[in-house]
């Protein structure tokens, strides 16, 4: 089946620190792959995706690779800020299995100034 | 281009109470996609529907709830004789077409049972 596994949190990093956020998927199709963002009292934001094995997505600074050799789409950036801080959630879709979305239980970030 | 809108953002019902959520997908979105976010848990699906038809309601619980979208006005889903336990927040997400793999969030209901 379908199945996302993310870095528990929480995760407390200090402004302008380096951010990885691990996640690995298992998939019985070829997936696409997500990270979303939470803010708080807020919905979830896409920020960043990758269709197929060896993209990159990017945005704001943050990128994944799609690593499909290790079923990972880590999220990584370089210099964290304050306004970083916020729940990140990595995801998967799998069209051969329907359009539903899995979930990865989240990742809280706080960054201190 | 306004997003995906729900209503309430927080609705409050005592046990045995009925609960109507309201979704409206963005602009050209034929597509709704419900999940319920337990607290400290990631997203759950419950269903999946197209314009008055449901295509996917594998994770809907078979008793209580029930989601609709009519040819006209949003999304609904219902919980009827609410518990405490179905206290979280509910996620409705749009996507323009079956094939599409980006689905787009809106801001969610939180939902409180006392």
């Amino acid at each position: 089946g379908n199945s996302v596994t993310q870095m528990e949190g929480p995760v407390t990093l200090s402004e302008e620190a380096f951010l990885t956020i691990n996640c690995t998927y298992t998939a019985t199709g070829y997936p696409s792959l997500f990270w979303y963002v939470q803010y708080p009292g807020e919905g979830l934001q896409l920020l960043l995706k990758a269709t197929k094995a060896d993209d990159k997505g990017s945005n704001k600074g943050f990128e994944a690779t799609y690593r499909k050799e290790t079923t990972s789409f880590h999220l990584e950036k370089g210099s964290v800020q304050v306004s970083d801080s916020a729940v990140y959630f990595c995801a998967l879709s799998d069209r051969s299995t329907g359009n539903q979305f899995y979930f990865g239980t989240g990742t809280s970030l706080t960054v201190i100034p | 281009n306004a997003g995906v809108m729900q209503n309430p953002r927080h609705l409050v019902r005592r046990r045995g109470q009925e609960a109507r959520l309201r979704c409206s997908p963005m602009k050209g979105h034929s597509h709704v996609y419900w999940y319920r976010q337990l607290p400290e848990e990631g997203l759950k699906f419950m269903v999946y529907l197209q314009k008055e038809n449901i295509i996917d309601e594998s994770g809907m619980p078979k008793e209580r709830f029930s989601a609709e979208f009519p040819k006209e006005g949003p999304s609904i889903l219902r919980i009827q004789q609410v518990v405490r336990g179905d206290s979280a927040a509910y996620f409705c997400a749009s996507s323009r077409d079956r094939v599409a793999d980006t689905q787009y969030f809106g801001p969610g209901t939180r939902l409180t049972v006392l």
